[in-house]
């Protein structure tokens, strides 16, 4: 069974504070990872996706990923109570050369309060 | 440029009748999956079309099935409704596959009575 595994949380963090989300994941031949936010009664709204090894910023987020421990995070800096959401890191295995066969597995999500 | 729009918003159903939603992707966008959100299971994968053709299926029951359109238009249909059927359906688009990100529409919100 191919996982994608993170902390369901809640993780708590004042405001102005940094917040830290991390992921794992199972399956070795996974190519890219995204990080998705989404606000209670909203659909995912994609706002990170990284697919080499380090890190990748965009504004006040930060991507870092690292394939032999088979580990993607993400990174808040600066956290806004408009940040208080559930993150979801999903897992894309690519599919195979054919095209088929492609998924994108999610985890279950770390709800995120950041308190002012 | 539009973003991916599912209809209907919401749908009340009772059990043993069958529902058809609908979704439309980003402009351009070929590829067209569809999951299914509780709070219990998360995210869950139904199905990815591209070109018309199913690519991959995820774990659920044949009561769950889609197609595709030639204009990359997708339905997905569930048959002889359950009570425990009732979710969140979302659509996502991307430019083709692989590596490319999903774009999710606000969804379409099933409940069984």
């Amino acid at each position: 069974q191919k996982e994608v595994e993170q902390n369901s949380g809640p993780l708590s963090v004042p405001e102005g504070a940094i917040a830290s989300l991390n992921c794992t994941y199972s399956d070795r031949g996974s190519q890219s990872f995204f990080w998705y936010r989404q606000y209670s009664g909203k659909s995912p709204e994609l706002i990170m996706f990284i697919y080499s090894n380090g890190d990748k910023e965009d504004g006040r987020f930060t991507a870092q990923l690292n394939k032999a421990s088979q580990y993607v995070s993400l990174l808040i800096r600066d956290s806004q109570p408009s940040d208080s959401a559930t993150y979801l890191c999903a897992v894309n295995n690519g599919g195979d050369s054919g095209g088929s066969n492609y998924k994108l597995t999610f985890g279950k999500g770390t709800l995120l309060t950041v308190n002012p | 440029k539009a973003g991916v729009t599912q209809t209907p918003r919401y749908l009340i159903k009772t059990r043993g009748q069958q529902v058809t939603l609908s979704c439309s992707p980003i402009s351009g966008h070929r590829s067209v999956s569809w999951y299914q959100q509780t709070p219990g299971q998360g995210l869950q994968f139904l199905f990815e079309y591209f070109s018309e053709t199913q690519r991959n299926k995820g774990n659920f029951p044949g009561r769950f099935s889609g197609r595709q359109f030639s204009n990359s238009r997708s339905e997905m249909n569930v048959s002889t409704l359950e009570l425990g059927d009732s979710a969140l359906y979302l659509c996502a688009s991307s430019l083709s596959s692989g590596y490319q990100p999903q774009h999710f529409g606000d969804g379409t919100r099933l409940s069984i009575l």
